[in-house]
């Protein structure tokens, strides 16, 4: 039963680039969060998107930033024009149900370490 | 807004030995949750607590959370260098959202063997 996956693991881009990041649930998973954790700080909510709709987006940088999990295929975490304070490690979560204390717990992923350069 | 304070930021400690890790919140929490997370990689899912006085066990793990619901303690138990790693907590104090969690900073443990 494979986990959250996340690809890829490691991403380099010059400032400017665009960054794509891709998160797969786990099997019957049809929720899906995205937290970013910068350097010397705790992880931190972006969005949470269900299966074509993006649910809350508060925690989401208002211009460059978006995010989609199409009804086929990964969700996918977009960067536009990177900046040296994007470098992070970006962490994907998936669960069952909307979860909570009387739901399903986060699964996260391995993550993805964006470099920008 | 929440925040999340864990303390200490780092331990080191000889294998065999107890150790405990806190994590505190300045609000009531409607869920806390432990994680660990090793160096470079994705965060493993230890355990959740819900009501205040719960408390938890897996292998030599205990997590508890206080009656007040402000405060959790995790608590490893004859310590082996598998259990290195960073510790993170992490909470709903939303009452409502339940997929916002805070996460404090995390706590460094090594054992030495």
């Amino acid at each position: 039963n494979a986990g959250v996956m996340q690809n890829p693991r490691h991403l380099v881009r010059r400032r400017g680039q665009e960054a794509r990041l891709r998160c797969s649930p786990m099997k019957g998973h049809s929720h899906v969060y995205w937290y970013r954790q910068l350097p010397e700080e705790g992880l931190k909510f972006m969005v949470y998107l269900q299966k074509e709709n993006i649910i809350d987006e508060s925690g989401m940088p208002k211009e460059r930033f978006s995010a989609e999990f199409p009804k086929e295929g990964p969700s996918i975490l977009r960067i536009q024009q990177v900046v040296r304070g994007d470098s992070a490690a970006y962490f994907c979560a998936s669960s069952r149900t909307r979860t909570g204390v009387y739901n399903s717990p986060l699964h996260f992923g391995n993550g993805t370490r964006l470099t920008v350069t | 807004s929440q925040e999340l304070e864990q303390s200490p930021q780092s331990l080191i400690v000889q294998e065999g030995k107890n150790l405990t890790i806190n994590c505190t919140s300045s609000k009531t929490l409607y869920g806390l949750y432990w994680y660990k997370q090793k160096y470079g990689e994705g965060l493993i899912f230890l355990m959740m607590l819900q009501k205040g006085g719960e408390e938890k066990s897996h292998e030599k793990i205990t997590a508890k959370l206080d009656e007040k619901k402000q405060q959790s303690s995790l608590h490893i138990t004859a310590s082996q260098p598998s259990h290195a790693g960073i510790y993170l907590c992490g909470a709903d104090a939303s009452g409502g959202s339940n997929y916002k969690l805070t996460f404090g900073k995390g706590t460094l443990l090594t054992v030495n063997p």
